[in-house]
C-alpha cells in the first residue's frame, strides 16, 4: 500500500524558513518523479514544483522560484522542500504526490499546515 | 504559468450526466495528451480520477469520463451519485517540466 506522511509544518512569520519532509513506502521510491502541490484557504490547488526519481533536474512554480527548494534522499525514501523567505501567501496545506503516467499525480498525501503570520 | 479556467460550479440531479470543461491554451491543454483529473472531497487530499485526457486509475468507475477538444478538455459525470459532490480539478503539463492546475469547479449532486 503507498503512503504519503507529510510533516514539518507550523506557524513561522513573514521572512522566516521552514523545511517540509514527506517519507514515501509501499513503492520502489527512486523510480518515480515527486512533487509538491499546495492549497491556500478556501482556494484551488497549486503546483509547487516537482523531481524526478533520479534527482537530476527540479522545477519550480514562478511563485516561489528562487525561495523555495526540492530535494529528495532516495536512501531515506523521502522528500523535502525548503522554503525560505516566506510570505503571507505561501500559507496553505501542502501536499506531497507521487508522479505517475503524463504528468498526473496517483497518490497525495494527507498534507500539512503551513501558516505565514506575524 | 496561468491556472486553467473551469466554471466556478455545476450540479445535476441523482442519474443525471453534468460536465465540466477545463479551458488552456495550445502551450498546455491543447499541446499536450496530459490532462489529470482530481476529485476532491472537503478536508481530504485530491484523488485521481483520470490521466492522459481519457484513462481511468485502478479502482476508479466508468461513470467518469474524459476527452480533449482543442485547448478544452472536459469530465463527464454520468449516473450522477451523491458520493459525486465533491470538488473537481483538472490539471495539465505546460512544458518544461511545469503543471497547471485549473481553478477547481463545485459539483453540487441536487
Amino acid at each position: 500500500e503507498v503512503q504519503l506522511l507529510e510533516s514539518g509544518g507550523g506557524l513561522v512569520q513573514p521572512g522566516g524558513s521552514l523545511r517540509l519532509s514527506c517519507a514515501a513506502s509501499g513503492f520502489i521510491f527512486s523510480n518515480y518523479g515527486m512533487s509538491w502541490v499546495r492549497q491556500a484557504p478556501g482556494k484551488g490547488l497549486e503546483w509547487v514544483s516537482t523531481i524526478p526519481g533520479s534527482g537530476g533536474w527540479t522545477s519550480y512554480a514562478d511563485s516561489v522560484k528562487g525561495r523555495f527548494t526540492m530535494s529528495r534522499d532516495n536512501s531515506k525514501n523521502t522528500v523535502y522542500l525548503q522554503m525560505n523567505s516566506l510570505r503571507v501567501e505561501d500559507t496553505a496545506v501542502y501536499y506531497c504526490a507521487k508522479d505517475s503516467s503524463g504528468w498526473s499525480r496517483d497518490y497525495w498525501g494527507q498534507g500539512t499546515l503551513v501558516t505565514v503570520s506575524s | 504559468q496561468s491556472a486553467l479556467t473551469q466554471p466556478p460550479s455545476a450540479s445535476g440531479s441523482p442519474g443525471q450526466s453534468v460536465t465540466i470543461s477545463c479551458t488552456g491554451t495550445s502551450s498546455d491543454v491543447g499541446g499536450y495528451n496530459s490532462v489529470s483529473w482530481y476529485q476532491q472531497h472537503p478536508g481530504k487530499a485530491p484523488k485521481l480520477m483520470i490521466y492522459e485526457v481519457s484513462k481511468w486509475p485502478s479502482g476508479v468507475p466508468d461513470r467518469f469520463s474524459g476527452s480533449k477538444s482543442g485547448n478544452t478538455a472536459s469530465l463527464t459525470v454520468s449516473g450522477l451519485q451523491a458520493e459525486d459532490e465533491a470538488d473537481y480539478y483538472c490539471s495539465s503539463y505546460a512544458g518544461s517540466n511545469n503543471l497547471v492546475f485549473g481553478g477547481g469547479t463545485k459539483l453540487t449532486v441536487l
